[in-house]
């Protein structure tokens, strides 16, 4: 397993303005993965962020409005552009494991007003 | 897009009632893992499941895998108050993605 942690774990900000979201891991990982969950809702993958490379975005979403850096194997952001209130949600940064389990930092839950 | 659909959206139980919950898709996937998410935190891995058929218990909780692997479900028996939160199951889809299901939100009442 890994340990996740997420900055800030809340935040209340102003649209047209922007938030980064950072994201540290305990351990090495090859990929990281960050999502959304907008209120009431399931988890929606973003994009996929691999070190050295850019980042794979998912339809729907575009790097302009969600850029992400990767610049090792511990540490990833994702910035989300531009607010308005439709972004309100929380944001999760994902790691995997073993080829198979998954496991996700404590959230980010981000209000726009 | 490949969807998971979970059955019931809602529960509100008694404690000490088992309950079901039910997560189905028209796709195959190559394992699928069963979350639990409290308020304010992220979801946390409760157990992933491979092989077509497969049972896995953890204490309370009994999940189980389809034979055709597109579909899985999760079984509480005697619910707690502890176990009130948002079960989510995500199917991997490819490697390292993963699709995840519309949830299912279960309030246990002491």
């Amino acid at each position: 397993s890994a340990v996740i942690s997420q900055k800030p774990s809340r935040d209340i900000c102003q649209r047209g303005t922007s938030l980064t979201i950072q994201c540290q891991v305990d351990s090495q990982v090859t990929m990281m993965f960050w999502y959304r969950q907008q209120p009431g809702q399931s988890l929606t993958l973003i994009a996929t962020a691999n070190q050295g490379s850019e980042a794979t975005y998912e339809s729907g979403f575009v790097i302009d409005k969600f850029p992400i850096s990767r610049p090792n194997l511990t540490f990833s952001t994702l910035t989300v552009s531009n607010m308005s209130p439709e972004d309100s949600s929380i944001y999760l940064c994902s790691v995997e494991f073993s080829g198979v389990d998954a496991f996700f930092g404590q959230g980010t839950r981000l209000t726009v007003v | 897009t490949q969807l998971l659909e979970q059955s019931p959206q809602f529960l509100s139980i008694q404690e000490g009632e088992n309950l079901t919950v039910y997560c189905n898709s028209s796709s195959v996937f190559s394992s699928l893992q069963w979350y639990r998410q409290e308020p304010g935190e992220g979801p946390v891995l409760l157990v992933t499941v491979v092989t077509g058929g497969e049972v896995k218990k953890l204490k309370r909780l009994t999940f189980q895998f389809g034979d055709a692997r597109k579909d899985s479900s999760l079984h509480i028996t005697a619910a707690q108050t502890g176990d009130t939160g948002l079960y989510l199951c995500a199917g991997a889809q490819g490697v390292y993605k993963y699709i995840f299901g519309t949830g299912t939100r279960l309030k246990v009442l002491a």
